[in-house]
């Protein structure tokens, strides 16, 4: 069975620029989960999905993030525009439901010179 | 404070050592504890799920929580080079919709052959 994936796997850009990351979750999993693992810490939730819903983006800094999950599979996050502190690893992760264990996928690392 | 703390490390140890990772808390509603195993550039893995208090052994690891003292610890026994990595706790309490996982820091763990 495949795992999440997660493209690009590296990117580095420079600051003001837009910058966008997709994941494709395992097969029938409808939870969806985009997490932010800066240097030395563990992932903290940006925005969890139920199918396409976003059901908890209270984490999500809303002027310059924003994420969609069109037809309840892929999801793309967006940044525009990309800061300096944006540097770090963006961390797909889905499961079966909310209550299921979860998923990693091997993350995006974002470089905002 | 933060509600998870986990000593960072670095952690080194010799091949064959038992190794003893532990992390505390400041939510009591926390009843769900896991340990995630992340690898250099790779997404964090489960590795043990414990419910409430008690222990919980597969194989090498012991995962063990103690809500009294609000302290969870995993033990790995006759520790190998394969498992040199990042350990994470992660928690999260039972309410209804409490899907959300607080994670630690993380310990970064090298065993030595």
């Amino acid at each position: 069975e495949a795992g999440v994936v997660q493209s690009p796997r590296y990117k580095i850009i420079e600051k003001k620029q837009p910058v966008a990351f997709w994941c494709n979750p395992i097969s029938g999993h409808n939870t969806l989960y985009w997490y932010l693992q800066n240097l030395g810490q563990g992932p903290e939730l940006l925005i969890r999905y139920e199918n396409e819903e976003a059901v908890d983006d209270s984490q999500l800094p809303k002027d310059r993030f924003s994420a969609e999950r069109l037809k309840g599979v892929d999801s793309t996050l967006k940044i525009q525009p990309a800061e300096l502190g944006d540097s770090a690893v963006y961390l797909c992760a889905s499961s079966p439901t909310a209550y299921n264990e979860q998923f990693f996928g091997p993350g995006t690392r974002l470089t905002v010179l | 404070q933060k509600e998870v703390e986990q000593d960072p490390g670095p952690l080194s140890v010799p091949e064959g050592a038992i190794v003893s990772l532990n992390c505390t808390y400041s939510n009591s509603a926390f009843q769900y504890f896991m340990w995630y195993r992340q690898y250099s550039r790779k997404g964090p893995e489960l590795l043990m799920y414990t419910y409430s208090s008690g222990n919980k052994e597969d194989g090498r690891f012991t995962a063990q929580v103690d809500k009294s003292s609000k302290y969870i610890s995993l033990f790995i026994r006759d520790s190998q080079p394969s498992d040199s990595a990042t350990y994470l706790c992660a928690m999260r309490d039972s309410g209804a919709g409490s899907y959300q996982l607080t994670f630690g820091k993380g310990t970064k763990l090298s065993v030595i052959p």
